[in-house]
Formats: C-alpha cells, sequence, structure tokens
C-alpha cells in the first residue's frame, strides 16, 4: 500500500540512539532526495532533514539523515523526552508523479 | 516572519464541493512550488497535489486527480484547492506548504474538512 516502507514503532531511553529506516525504490528514494518531518501530537509537521542530510536552520545537530541506495535512515542521537513524535520519510516518485510519504514511525521515549 | 494560513474547511455532505485557500506571507510566494497535504483522523500524512510557480505545472495523487484542482493566485500571495465530488474518505485536516528544495519547510496550521451526510 505504502510506496515508502517505515517501522511503526521505535523506542529508546533519554540519551540513547535511535535510528529510523526508510525504504523504497529506484523511482523514489533510489533517484531523488528524501525528506524527514517530526510531527508532534496535534500540530502541523515540521521539517527535519531535507535532502537526505540536510537540517533547517533551527532543528538540533542530534538529528541527521543518511541514504544510500533506495534506502534512507533518519539518526536521533542522545534522545530527548521532546522527541517522542510521528516521523514520516518522503521523496518525489519519477515514477508515480507524486510526492509520497511513508507510514510513519512513532518514537517513544521510555 | 514566513506565514501560512488556510481557509475553508467544513462540513459537507458526500458529492459536495469546498474551495480551500492558503495566504502567503513573509517569502516571495511567486518563487515557490506550493503544496496541499491532508491527514485524515489518526492517520499519516498523504500529499495531495502541487502546483510550481506560475502555475504551469499540476501534479496529483491519484485518489483525486479528476475530482479536485490546485491553483494559484501570485498577485494575492495565495494557493487554492478546489474539491469536487468529495467522498467520506476525503474527510482530513488539509495543510499547505511551501516547496522547493526543502519542500515543507514552512506549513500552515491546517483546515478540517469533514465529509458526512
Amino acid at each position: 500500500q505504502f510506496v515508502l516502507t517505515q517501522p511503526p514503532s521505535a523506542s529508546g531511553t533519554p540519551g540513547q540512539r535511535v535510528t529510523i529506516s526508510c525504504s523504497g525504490g529506484t523511482s523514489n528514494i533510489g533517484n531523488n532526495p528524501v525528506n524527514w518531518y517530526q510531527q508532534l501530537p496535534g500540530t502541523a509537521p515540521k521539517l527535519l532533514i531535507f535532502g537526505n542530510d540536510q537540517r533547517p536552520s533551527g532543528v538540533p545537530d542530534r538529528f541527521s539523515g543518511s541514504k544510500s541506495d533506495t534506502s534512507a535512515s533518519l539518526a536521533i542521537g542522545g534522545l530527548q523526552s521532546e522527541d517522542e513524535a510521528d516521523y514520516y520519510c518522503a521523496a518525489w516518485d519519477g515514477r508515480l508523479h507524486a510526492y509520497v510519504f511513508g507510514p510513519g514511525t512513532q518514537v517513544t521515549v521510555l | 516572519e514566513v506565514q501560512l494560513v488556510e481557509s475553508g474547511g467544513n462540513l459537507v455532505q458526500p458529492g459536495g464541493s469546498l474551495r480551500l485557500s492558503c495566504a502567503g506571507s513573509g517569502f516571495m510566494f511567486s518563487k515557490y512550488w506550493m503544496v496541499w497535504v491532508r491527514q485524515a483522523p489518526g492517520k499519516g500524512l498523504e500529499w495531495v497535489a502541487n502546483i510550481n510557480q506560475d502555475g504551469s505545472q499540476e501534479h496529483y495523487v491519484d485518489s483525486v486527480r479528476g475530482r479536485f484542482t490546485i491553483s494559484r493566485d501570485n498577485a494575492k500571495d495565495s494557493v487554492f484547492l478546489q474539491m469536487n465530488n468529495l467522498r467520506p474518505d476525503d474527510t482530513a485536516v488539509y495543510y499547505c506548504a511551501r516547496g522547493g528544495s526543502a519542500p515543507g519547510e514552512y506549513w500552515g496550521q491546517g483546515t478540517p474538512v469533514t465529509v458526512s451526510s
């Protein structure tokens, strides 16, 4: 159903490093930049990473992105309680001519 | 300060129509792609449509193609989403966002659309 796949959940204790994967194909991640969004409950999404590994101004450097072939990852280093949110990867899909989001990963801070 | 403010969301019966608006400020509106994204209750984000800087290119998710139309008025720094033949599964909060090299760097607060009889 989803062109991009993500694990439904991830968790860690404060200070831990958490990694979220995003898997796609050649028509999306393989040939286009990946972007990551954070959505806190009841709020609009926030751009966390663009262009695979770039952080917008104001995003802490403990958030980092990477891409290899048709997969991408978001890493949260030094997990904090305020990082509890849903995280979405996204990329343009050249075959569908559409911007596709992954299903989202809910991050819980234990 | 960049701001995007959506309006036009409402309760509408199946088969009805709505027109959403999004007013931008604090940036050169005419230089950016603009995007509509929606989120159904308890669900994830779904890209709906986008439009290029001069309105000559539009793209739609398959589920709305032929029913929704995105447009823009650069003189009024606004983007619109005309939604026709609405269905219950169109029920969602609709967000507009600024496109470009950092797509979604700025989002509106969202406007709710409920399609129900």
